[in-house]
């Protein structure tokens, strides 16, 4: 069964303060890792896809990694407009667009 | 572009009653999921549209739960009767064809079972 843990479950940064989230998945065979970010009473915004080990992509402060066990998101010197809980999930070959999510973790970007 | 609609945006019913969901998709998106977050957990896939034809419903919880898509436009999830587990964030999502790509959200539905 496919699976995905986020890890940590809240942080929280003061401005400015780079760090990282962590998504460890396990899947019968890839077919696309999702970064979402989701704000509270909104569904999950699109981020981030990355399909193979060694890619990366970069939006504004934020830039996913992707190994073949983990995604890391890493934020560059966020500002509080970061706030938000990030989700990722796993799309497994053979499962049409089925996604499976993580419980995501919750930032906090503090002044 | 309009995004995903979904509506109520909350919805407070008893045990044994009915309570029907409305997603609507983005114009011209013929893939349309439905998801649901209960409190706590993460969020979990529930069914796959594509047009009208359900393409994957494994996620269904059990027959307490009906989707349907008319004409392959809205899609509607009746849950009848409800029961206090089926409590949580109702998700609707649609994408223009079957690859890997984001698809996009709408705000969901809050579902309350007393």
């Amino acid at each position: 069964e496919d699976q995905v843990t986020q890890s940590p479950e809240a942080l929280r940064l003061q401005e400015g303060e780079s760090s990282s989230l962590n998504c460890s998945y396990t899947v019968s065979g890839l077919r696309g890792l999702f970064w979402y970010r989701q704000d509270p009473g909104k569904g999950p915004e699109f981020l981030f896809t990355l399909y193979s080990a060694g890619e990366e992509k970069e939006k504004e402060r934020l830039k996913a990694t992707l190994t073949k066990k983990e995604s890391f998101l890493h934020i560059t010197a966020p500002k509080p407009e970061d706030s938000a809980t990030y989700l990722c999930a796993v799309q497994a070959t053979g499962t049409a667009s089925k996604l499976t999510f993580g419980t995501g973790t919750r930032l906090q970007v503090t002044l | 572009e309009a995004g995903v609609t979904q509506f109520p945006s909350h919805s407070v019913i008893e045990k044994g009653q009915t309570v029907t969901l409305r997603c609507d998709p983005i114009s011209g998106h013929d893939n349309l999921y439905w998801y649901r977050r209960v409190m706590g957990k993460e969020i979990k896939f529930l069914l796959h549209f594509v047009k009208e034809s359900k393409q994957d419903e494994s996620g269904m919880p059990n027959n307490r739960f009906l989707a349907e898509r008319t004409g392959g436009t809205y899609s509607t999830l009746k849950v009848q009767p409800a029961e206090l587990e089926d409590s949580g964030v109702y998700f609707c999502a649609s994408s223009e064809i079957d690859r890997v790509h984001g698809y996009t959200f709408g705000s969901g539905t809050r579902l309350t079972v007393v």
